[in-house]
């Protein structure tokens, strides 16, 4: 079974960092491209960055550039979010995704995590 | 970025009635080379993940019940329920994955009326 658990949010201010984990069982991890998603509170849903199985290639969604860096340890069938100075409008749920081969679909989601920036 | 935009932002349909969302991309997510338009429905229900419902804009990913169906091409696609159950009451997006900048749409609230 394909399971992903996010962990690593809280309280943090702005200004501040904080680092998301992702951990995968139930697939060959580094078989696949991965995603981060937000969803802030009561809002959409906002694709944040992709990285490939190697992590040779990285993706962002341009109001995170140059503060967030996707990362990932295929010997720990991990992936993370590091996130530097953060914003009040970083405030979401984070959500680890599976990009499906072939198609770029996201077919499996973690429960998510929850980040709040505020002072 | 390709813009996504849905209509309705909101929807109330009464039990048994077919519930039809729209989904519009700025620019075409389909890619000539396979003739596959890179576009995808998912459904999110109140305190859950989102969950996969259809990609290539008409493929039903396995056990999604099929009064969910997708159709549509290029820019204009429609997410349709045939006959909507009481469980189908979430939000839905769409999302094109044709450019490596992954958009979604700013979702549709599906209401039963």
């Amino acid at each position: 079974e394909v399971q992903l658990v996010e962990s690593g949010g809280g309280l943090v201010q702005p200004g501040g960092s904080l680092r998301l984990s992702c951990a995968a069982s139930g697939f060959t991890f580094s078989s696949y491209w991965m995603s981060w998603v937000r969803q802030a509170p009561g809002k959409g849903l906002e694709w944040v960055a992709n990285i490939k199985q190697d992590g040779s290639e990285k993706y962002y969604v341009d109001s995170v550039k140059g503060r967030f860096t996707i990362s990932r340890d295929n010997a720990k069938n991990s992936l993370y979010l590091q996130m530097n100075s953060l914003r009040a409008e970083d405030t979401a749920v984070y959500y680890c995704a599976r990009v499906r081969a072939v198609a770029g679909t996201l077919d499996y989601w973690g429960q998510g995590t929850l980040v709040t920036v505020s002072s | 970025d390709i813009v996504m935009t849905q209509s309705p932002d909101s929807l109330a349909v009464s039990l048994g009635e077919r519930a039809t969302i729209n989904c519009k991309s700025s620019q075409s997510v389909l890619y000539s080379s396979n003739n596959k338009n890179y576009l995808a429905w998912y459904q999110q229900k109140p305190g859950q993940p989102p969950k996969l419902l259809i990609y290539w804009a008409s493929t039903r990913e396995s056990g999604v019940p099929d009064r969910f169906s997708g159709s549509g091409s290029g820019t204009d696609f429609t997410l349709t329920i045939s006959s909507l159950q009481a469980e189908d009451v979430a939000v839905y997006y769409c999302q094109q994955y044709y450019s490596t900048q992954v958009t979604f749409g700013q979702g549709t609230r599906l209401e039963i009326k």
